[in-house]
This record gives structure tokens, C-alpha cells and sequence, in this order.
């Protein structure tokens, strides 16, 4: 069954750093999205992408994060310069997206967890 | 969106049927209904979602009142692998707003 994946599973990093965060979607997906989790909170949305663009994004996004699909099978979340509150884990998920109807069911990754120090 | 309310956390023993309910007073005609869970601090997995009609499929079904204003997800048969946090998600663009959720505990 295919399942989005996330690269790397946990990435530690020192506070002003810029880090990559990395997802390959389900391939036949056209909507991409980003979420975060800080640990004993709820997931919170950040980005949706479609068409090599921002579709929507939430206060949470500001300049400090960026978004791409640099080819054809890789979605990444970019963070310039990370502080401690970034400190979570990072789901991205994809969906295949339905003409007239919701952009489809949303199928997330296995996360990956980011620890600002 | 529309806002939900689910019980904080339900308790069923192994072997039978968890029913999961949730409140969606203010749910809009193009606003479908998402169940997803969380196992640990695992990726929501997507479990069933419906617009008007009930639904099941392999995992649950998902009973939607008349009025769309409420919905029930039933696991027929929960295991110890069921326990996790479920959420209840209304939702009609492109994102998903996760709330709480519902913690339930399979007891043995």
C-alpha cells in the first residue's frame, strides 16, 4: 500500500540553524500539507501546497519557513533560522485531491521529530 | 470550519464495540466528516469519512445523524491496538483542525 514517507525520522539541531525537513508524498498525489505537533499538544495545521503553490497557510507559517517541491517526488519544509519553540514533530501528508468535492483524504507520514537545542 | 466536540476519554473492553460519538452542530452542507487517530506520537492515520450517508469500511463504520449534527464512529471489535487518541474532524477545504480528541483506552 503506498505510504508517504518523511526523512529524517528525528533531526537535532542548535538554535538559528536552517534545516530541511523532507517528504515524499503518495504518487499520484496532488495536494501536499505540513503539520505540526509539540509534544502534548495538538496537531496544528501549517501549509497546504498545490500546483507549486501556497495554497493556505496558518499564523504559524510566517517568514521563517518555506515550502517546495524541488522535483517530481519530494515535498520539503524549510526552516531559515529554527528557534527552541520549533521544538516538535513535523507530519506531512498528501492527498490525491476530487474535482467539486473536499481536496480528498488526507494521508500523513510517520513524522519527523525536531529538537532545537 | 466547523467546530466539533468529542469526550475527553472512553474506556471499552476488548472484544466489543467502541462507539465513538462527536457534535457537529454547526457542520455547513459541503462540510464533510473525518475520523482519523493517533497512535502515540505516530502520523494521524485516516480512518473513514462521510458527507451524509453512513459509511464502513474495513476499519469502522460511521453513523451520521439526519441533521449531520452529530456522528458516531463504531469499531465493531476493538483490540488492545485500537487504544489511541481519535478525532472528529469537520472539514470543507484544505486543511484539517485537529482538536483534542477522544482518548480511548481497550482494556483486556
Amino acid at each position: 500500500e503506498p505510504e508517504v514517507t518523511q526523512t529524517p525520522s528525528h533531526q537535532v539541531t542548535q538554535m538559528g540553524q536552517e534545516v530541511i525537513l523532507r517528504c515524499v508524498p503518495i504518487s499520484n498525489h496532488l495536494y501536499f500539507y505540513w503539520y505540526r505537533q509539540i509534544l502534548g499538544q495538538k496537531v496544528e495545521f501549517l501549509v497546504s501546497f498545490y500546483n507549486n503553490e501556497i495554497s493556505e497557510k496558518s499564523e504559524i507559517f510566517d517568514d521563517q519557513f518555506s515550502v517546495e517541491r524541488p522535483d517530481g517526488s519530494n515535498f520539503t519544509l524549510k526552516i531559515r533560522s529554527t528557534k527552541l519553540e520549533d521544538s516538535a514533530m513535523y507530519f506531512c501528508a498528501s492527498s490525491e485531491g476530487l474535482a467539486g468535492g473536499p481536496w480528498g483524504t488526507q494521508y500523513f507520514g510517520p513524522g519527523t521529530r525536531l529538537t532545537v537545542l | 470550519d466547523a467546530k466539533t466536540t468529542q469526550p475527553t476519554s472512553m474506556d471499552c473492553a476488548e472484544g466489543r464495540a467502541a462507539n465513538l460519538p462527536c457534535n457537529h452542530s454547526t457542520i455547513s452542507g459541503n462540510e464533510y466528516v473525518y475520523w482519523y487517530r493517533q497512535i502515540h506520537s505516530q502520523g494521524p492515520q485516516y480512518i473513514i469519512h462521510g458527507l451524509k450517508n453512513n459509511e464502513t469500511n474495513e476499519m469502522a463504520s460511521l453513523i451520521i445523524t439526519e441533521d449531520r449534527k452529530s456522528s458516531t464512529l463504531i469499531l465493531p471489535h476493538a483490540t488492545l491496538r485500537d487504544t489511541a487518541v481519535y478525532y472528529c474532524i469537520v472539514e470543507g477545504g484544505n486543511k484539517l483542525v485537529f482538536g483534542a480528541g477522544t482518548i480511548l483506552r481497550v482494556k483486556s
